[in-house]
């Protein structure tokens, strides 16, 4: 079946560590999204990419990094610059970068502080 | 820039009853409008969706949307509710039509607890 997947399911940081999520469709989608999300918050945007070796920051970039090597891969880099990285992270993609396309949800990554 | 409302951030219904979560936007001309429901530790699950045309726009699970331009509201219905139906439900804004970026904007979601 094709989908998101979206590892691990919960992952721990230290203090002062850099913790990389990983997110693979095989949607054969040509854009991808990192979310988080806080409760009461909804979804704010981290970054995305509407193609390979391409990205842009979305409206919370700051202590984040990304790389988009290959169509399928999305992987989202939780930098020590993040202070308070406690939040449920959502990976997602759509088959294009029009603004009418559906998005397509991984099952997310809960990341906590030790 | 675009933004999403839902007015409502908890609401309890009896199973069987009826259901409606509200969604006003924010947006100058005709928006690309969705309604997506999440699971607890899930990720989201497109509900419906409304581009154009026909402003009672019909999903799955049952569920219902209306268009509602003068009113800027894309409430979300469903005639009986059932208990899983329990879950939290997000309306979202797509951006501008004239833009090639498929960003969504996200209202703050309303979760939605089914009393047996």
């Amino acid at each position: 079946d094709g989908g998101i997947t979206q590892s691990p399911k919960y992952l721990f940081r230290k203090e002062g560590q850099n913790v990389t999520l990983s997110c693979e469709q095989n949607l054969n989608h040509d854009a991808m999204y990192w979310y988080r999300q806080d409760p009461g918050q909804g979804l704010r945007l981290i970054y995305y990419s509407q193609i390979v070796n391409d990205f842009q920051k979305g409206d919370i970039a700051e202590g984040y990094s990304v790389s988009r090597e290959k169509k399928e891969s999305f992987p989202l880099t939780v930098t020590s610059a993040q202070k308070n990285p406690t939040a449920f992270y959502l990976c997602a993609s759509s088959i294009s970068t029009g603004n009418n396309q559906p998005q397509h949800f991984g099952d997310g990554t809960r990341l906590s502080i030790l | 820039a675009q933004s999403v409302t839902q007015p409502d951030i908890h609401i309890t219904v009896s199973e069987g009853a009826s259901l409606e979560l509200r969604c006003n936007y924010s947006y100058g001309a005709t928006p690309y409008l969705f309604w997506y429901v999440q699971s607890p530790g899930q990720g989201l699950q497109l509900l419906l969706k409304y581009f154009s045309g026909d402003t009672l726009v019909q999903g799955i699970k049952g569920f219902e949307a209306e268009f509602k331009r003068s009113q800027s509201s894309f409430n979300l219905r469903k005639p009986s509710v059932h208990w899983s139906d329990a879950a939290e439900y997000f309306c979202a804004v797509g951006g501008d039509r004239g833009s090639t970026l498929g960003r969504l904007y996200f209202g703050r979601g309303t979760q939605l607890t089914v009393w047996p």
